[in-house]
């Protein structure tokens, strides 16, 4: 099974701040990676897709890149509605799919 | 619009089993894999298999093999998910989910059922 390695586990940034996110994959996965935003008590909510391709209606402050094992997804400007928890999935030579432990995102 | 919608909250014992459903509506239910995922208390998400609602086909995590069974009815659009011999580490929130793993598909989830193991 492919392994989803994310970091931070968690971070403290303060609203206008860049925030980045990384996830490493165990092996190749090509594009094949999305990244969700869960707030509490919701379900989780696409926002990048294929690594790099925005989700409809989905603000133009967020952004992924990456190919093969190395990923990053970027909040531009960090906005008060942002606090989340961020996870990165995996879909590539798929079944399983797996899912990085998150990263955990509060204001400073 | 696509929704999935699910049943409600469910408290069972130790060594007991759930059925968890999830009716979808919007579209053409034998179209997509359901998935479910679930997540412990305060903790992060966990694949636990899909199945084809057109043949029946399914494909569990290694880790849920022999306790998982997911099934459907598309006389009424519903997809099935049964845990058994449930442990009290089995408490968590179970989500259905039409996840995008291509371009061209939406990704859509239920809104989550808890179920408490607990004696």
């Amino acid at each position: 099974d492919i392994q989803m390695t994310q970091s931070p586990s968690s971070l403290s940034a303060s609203i206008g701040d860049r925030v980045t996110i990384t996830c490493q994959a165990s092996q190749d996965i090509s594009n094949y990676l999305n990244w969700y935003q869960q707030k509490p008590g919701k379900a989780p909510k696409l926002l990048i897709y294929d690594a790099s391709n925005l989700e409809t209606g989905v603000p133009s402050r967020f952004s992924g890149s990456g190919s093969g094992t190395d990923f990053t997804f970027t909040i531009s400007s960090l906005q008060p509605e942002d606090i989340a928890t961020y996870y990165c999935q995996q879909y590539d030579n798929v079944p399983p799919i797996t899912f990085g432990q998150g990263t955990r995102l509060d204001i400073k | 619009q696509v929704q999935l919608v699910q049943s409600g909250a469910d408290v069972k014992k130790p060594g007991a089993s759930v059925k968890v459903s999830c009716k979808a509506s919007g579209y053409t239910f034998s179209g997509y894999y359901i998935n479910w995922v679930r997540q412990a208390p305060g903790q992060g998400l966990e694949w636990m298999g899909w199945i084809n609602p057109d043949i029946g086909g399914t494909n569990y995590a290694q880790k849920f093999q022999g306790r998982v069974t997911m099934t459907r009815d598309t006389s009424i659009s519903t997809a099935y998910m049964e845990l058994s011999s449930l442990r009290s580490d089995d408490t968590a929130i179970y989500y259905c989910a039409r996840l995008k793993l291509t371009a061209d598909q939406g990704d859509y989830w239920g809104q989550g059922t808890l179920v408490t193991v607990s004696s």
